[in-house]
């Protein structure tokens, strides 16, 4: 059983542009929860999906962040138009339920 | 007040020592409880589930106290391989399931 899977693990973008993160939780999981890592600091929940659903965006930027979990494929975490601030260690996390969560290795981006 | 504190660190002992980390929480309606372990900023990995009756796993032992809302990790015979930090973690029900981290608690086991 193959676990949470995470790619790419290093982006590197320049301000202005694009991010997609992606992430494919393990077989028999259907939470997903996207986490964030500043350099030097803990680590910040930001949203919690269920297939097709957000349940819970409160730790999301309001701006420029956006996630989705489809019927079919990983679940992406895009951010827009990206800024220096926002690099940082992207972690995702599967769960079966309202339990343990096993983590993925990370998006690690970096803004230039 | 941050809704999971951890001591401050980092933790230097020698091999073969007992080390304790303590955590607290400040949200009474927290309903589950658990220690992962992050080496060199990689992703944090399970190392127990905390439970009421306390619960030890080889040289790891876990307590919670929800009177005092207060968690406890122990390591004894601490071995090289145990360097890394250690995170307190909550899990809100009524928050939808996320987790809650601690700042972490770093641990340096020299020979």
């Amino acid at each position: 059983n193959a676990g949470v899977m995470q790619n790419p693990r290093h982006l590197v973008r320049r301000r202005g542009q694009e991010a997609r993160l992606r992430c494919s939780p393990m077989k028999g999981h259907s939470h997903v929860y996207w986490y964030r890592q500043l350099p030097e600091e803990g680590l910040k929940f930001m949203v919690y999906l269920q297939k097709e659903n957000i349940i819970d965006e409160s730790g999301m930027p309001k701006e420029r962040f956006s996630a989705e979990f489809p019927k079919e494929g990983p679940s992406i975490l895009r951010i827009q138009q990206v800024v220096r601030g926002d690099s940082a260690a992207y972690f995702c996390a599967s769960s079966p339920g309202y339990n343990e969560q096993f983590f993925g290795p990370g998006t690690r981006l970096t803004v230039l | 007040r941050k809704e999971v504190e951890q001591d401050p660190g980092p933790f230097n002992v020698p091999e073969g020592a007992t080390v304790a980390f303590n955590c607290t929480y400040s949200n009474s309606a927290s309903q589950s409880f658990f220690w992962y372990r992050q080496d060199c900023r990689k992703e944090p990995k399970l190392l127990m589930s905390v439970y009421s009756s306390g619960n030890e796993d080889g040289r790891f032992t876990a307590q919670l106290n929800r009177a005092s809302q207060y968690i406890s990790l122990l390591i004894r015979d601490s071995k090289l391989s145990d360097s890394a930090t250690y995170l307190c973690v909550v899990l809100f029900y009524n928050q939808g399931g996320k987790l809650i981290f601690g700042q972490g608690t770093e641990l340096s086991v020299k020979p």
